[in-house]
């Protein structure tokens, strides 16, 4: 168990509000992504974090920011949820980009209405 | 960058039957790969992973080696349980670029 906790597991919203998800971690990993997945899609990444205030795009960044003011902190918002934005969302920590070996959080399914 | 493609799924199997899930990947450099699975409701795992051209990564009875020559790094497991249904997820990473990229994902189904 790689000590990864995503709040919240399951949120409803509706078009247009903001939404925050938060990926916590007790182990110290110094990179921290997120993922969305989708039917047909497989994973696709949205953001990472090499560091504290140091962070990324990934190939599905727009609509998404994050920010990473601690370490064991990874959030993902959304400004203005879209039915688009509707997806289940991993949050995943890692050593680096190129050892690929990460540690997958449960998951936050997120649904826009 | 890098890409990866798998079989489409779902695919569907009876106890002890021979499984091979086959992905193959784009990239320039020299990527590492990776299979994930990932099991009802929950995250992701690593399942195994190979670093170089002709290496093996085995884990829990499942295989897969990296072929070079082949841009492949098919997922075989010789006789396959009911617990190994789950979503399998070819990935790359390193190479010239270093972002894990996964494939779609293919869904087994193992009846008893």
């Amino acid at each position: 168990d790689a000590g990864i906790t995503q709040s919240p597991r399951h949120k409803v919203t509706e078009t247009g509000t903001p939404v925050t998800l938060r990926c916590h971690q007790t182990e110290n990993h110094r990179y921290m992504y997120w993922y969305r997945q989708d039917p047909g899609h497989g994973l696709r990444l949205i953001h990472y974090s090499y560091g504290v205030k140091d962070t990324d795009k990934g190939e599905v960044s727009d609509g998404y920011s994050v920010s990473r003011s601690k370490t064991e902190d990874f959030l993902l918002t959304l400004e203005s949820a879209t039915s688009s934005q509707t997806s289940v969302y991993f949050c995943a920590l890692g050593e680096g980009l190129d050892t690929g070996e990460l540690f997958f959080g449960e998951g936050s399914r997120l649904t826009v209405l | 960058g890098n890409s990866v493609t798998q079989m489409e799924g779902p695919v569907t199997l009876s106890e002890e039957a021979f499984l091979t899930i086959n992905c193959t990947y784009t990239a320039t450099g020299y990527p590492s790969l990776f299979w994930y699975v990932q099991y009802p409701g929950e995250g992701l795992q690593l399942l195994l992973k190979a670093t170089k051209a002709d290496d093996k990564g085995s884990n829990k009875g499942f295989e897969a080696t990296y072929r070079k020559e082949t841009t492949s790094f098919h997922l075989e497991k010789g006789s396959v349980q009911v617990s190994d249904s789950a979503v399998y997820f070819c990935a790359t990473s390193g190479g010239s670029n270093y972002k894990l990229t996964f494939g779609k994902g293919t869904l087994l189904t193992v009846n008893p």
